[in-house]
């Protein structure tokens, strides 16, 4: 069965510092991978996804980058923080199945917040 | 205009009874249609598909009205764990596959 893992599950940064959460998928082969950020009370915001190895999509402007090394592993990464920063973010994946896409499946999110 | 919209709520309803929760969506070329449950400071979690005829697990009943662009979730005999969001999700195949989520619908279950 597939199973998704990210980390840290909290974290506490200050403005400013970098950021680095990892997100690795294991039982299935060439999944599709995104990551998701949710404010506070707010819903969730797609931030990058990635159909495979290298290829990246950014969906909205801001201070973070996304990379995908490996087939399985998912990099949200951010050179400054800013306080704006803080928020729930979410690695999800899913497949192709013929016609259409498989439900997303999240991971366990991990809860940032910039001081 | 949001491509996928719910009621925000919240509903607030006893234990035992029974709620509906309503789904539209805007773009017709969307292709499969889901809920998803969301606890407090927790990630979603896929509660069900939902399929052109209608589906039922349990005490939860999915139905989908294409030519309405509309998807609704039936809760049966409320439990106070049934206490969440509860997200209406729609994937359409329309430049590049996209998951839609709605914004989410806020339910508390009270003894």
């Amino acid at each position: 069965s597939q199973t998704i893992h990210q980390w840290p599950a909290t974290l506490v940064q200050p403005v400013g510092s970098p950021l680095s959460l990892e997100c690795t998928v294991e039982g299935t082969s060439n999944p599709n991978l995104y990551w998701y950020r949710q404010a506070a009370g707010r819903g969730l915001q797609l931030l990058f996804y990635s159909v495979g190895i290298g290829q990246i999509s950014s969906e909205v402007p801001q201070n973070l980058s996304a990379s995908r090394p490996q087939d399985r592993q998912f990099i949200l990464s951010s050179k400054k923080l800013l306080l704006s920063d803080s928020g729930f973010y979410l690695c999800a994946w899913s497949v192709i199945r013929g016609q259409g896409k498989s439900p997303l499946h999240f991971g366990n999110g991990t809860r940032l917040t910039v001081t | 205009r949001k491509e996928v919209e719910q009621d925000p709520g919240p509903f607030n309803v006893p234990e035992g009874a029974t709620v509906a929760f309503n789904c539209t969506y805007s773009n017709s070329a969307s292709q499969s249609f889901f809920w998803y449950r969301q606890d407090c400071r927790k990630e979603p979690k896929l509660l069900m598909s939902v399929y052109s005829s209608g589906n039922e697990d349990g005490r939860f009943t999915a139905q989908l009205n294409r030519a309405s662009q509309y998807i609704s979730l039936l809760i049966r005999d409320s439990k106070l764990s049934d206490s969440a969001t509860y997200l209406c999700v729609v994937n359409r195949n329309t430049g590049g596959f996209k998951t839609i989520f709605g914004a989410g619908t806020r339910l508390f279950v009270k003894a």
